[in-house]
């Protein structure tokens, strides 16, 4: 267990409205992920953090951003969602534990927009 | 760009059998991860088993073994004795080497595995 909490797992929402989605680590690892997760795409990485204040954007970044004030947070804001948005959300960090490392995912969370 | 492919939406087997999932990338690198996922009806990501480029022996993980062919960019999955358990999607995933920190997991679009009893 790799320490990851996502919160909510699951949210319903309307279109126009703003959502956070927030990731929660208890280790202290430098990078931390947001992928989304829709039927016949796999898991596409919308932005990515490789320390506090230090994000990139990954493939889906539009309509998405991301902060990270602390080490252990990395929230992900969907500033007005649209019902394209409508997907499952997983936070995931490398520990660097391993050769390679892997990604530890959290449990996801189910975002609908209505 | 990386893209990783995996050419079998759905696959099944009988239990006790040996099943065999395929994943190839187009890659430029020569430095790279590759890694397969399961992901059981539970929606957690469970890593099966990884393997690094440069080294030729298969990864093997158990019941869970790696056929890496590096020409020819393929990197396939195979279960062995097969158990109810071991239905899930599976994903296969590809990251470069090292590049100052910014790696990032490229994850192809998942092979659905059913296991009959």
């Amino acid at each position: 267990d790799a320490g990851i909490t996502q919160s909510p797992r699951h949210k319903v929402t309307e279109t126009g409205t703003p959502v956070t989605l927030r990731c929660h680590q208890t280790e202290n690892h430098r990078y931390m992920y947001w992928y989304r997760q829709d039927p016949g795409h796999g898991l596409r990485l919308i932005h990515y953090s490789y320390g506090v204040k230090d994000t990139d954007k990954g493939e889906v970044s539009d309509g998405y951003s991301v902060s990270r004030s602390k080490t252990e947070d990395f929230l992900l804001t969907l500033e007005s969602a649209t019902s394209s948005q409508t997907s499952v959300y997983f936070c995931a960090i490398r520990t660097g534990v391993g050769r390679p490392s892997p990604l530890h995912f959290g449990n996801g969370t189910r975002l609908t927009v209505t | 760009a990386q893209t990783v492919t995996q050419s079998q939406p759905e696959m099944s087997v009988q239990e006790a059998e040996t099943v065999t999932l395929s994943c190839t990338y187009d890659t430029s690198e020569s430095d790279y991860y590759l890694f397969w996922y399961k992901q059981p009806p539970s929606r957690q990501m469970i890593l099966v088993i990884r393997q690094e480029a440069y080294k030729q022996q298969n990864a093997t993980e158990n019941r869970f073994s790696v056929n890496f062919q590096k020409a020819a960019k393929s990197f396939s999955l195979k279960i062995s004795d097969s158990q109810l358990g071991d239905a899930a999607m599976y994903f296969c995933a590809y990251r470069r080497g090292s590049q100052g920190g910014s790696e990032k997991l490229v994850f192809g679009k998942g092979t659905k595995l059913t296991v009959n009893p």
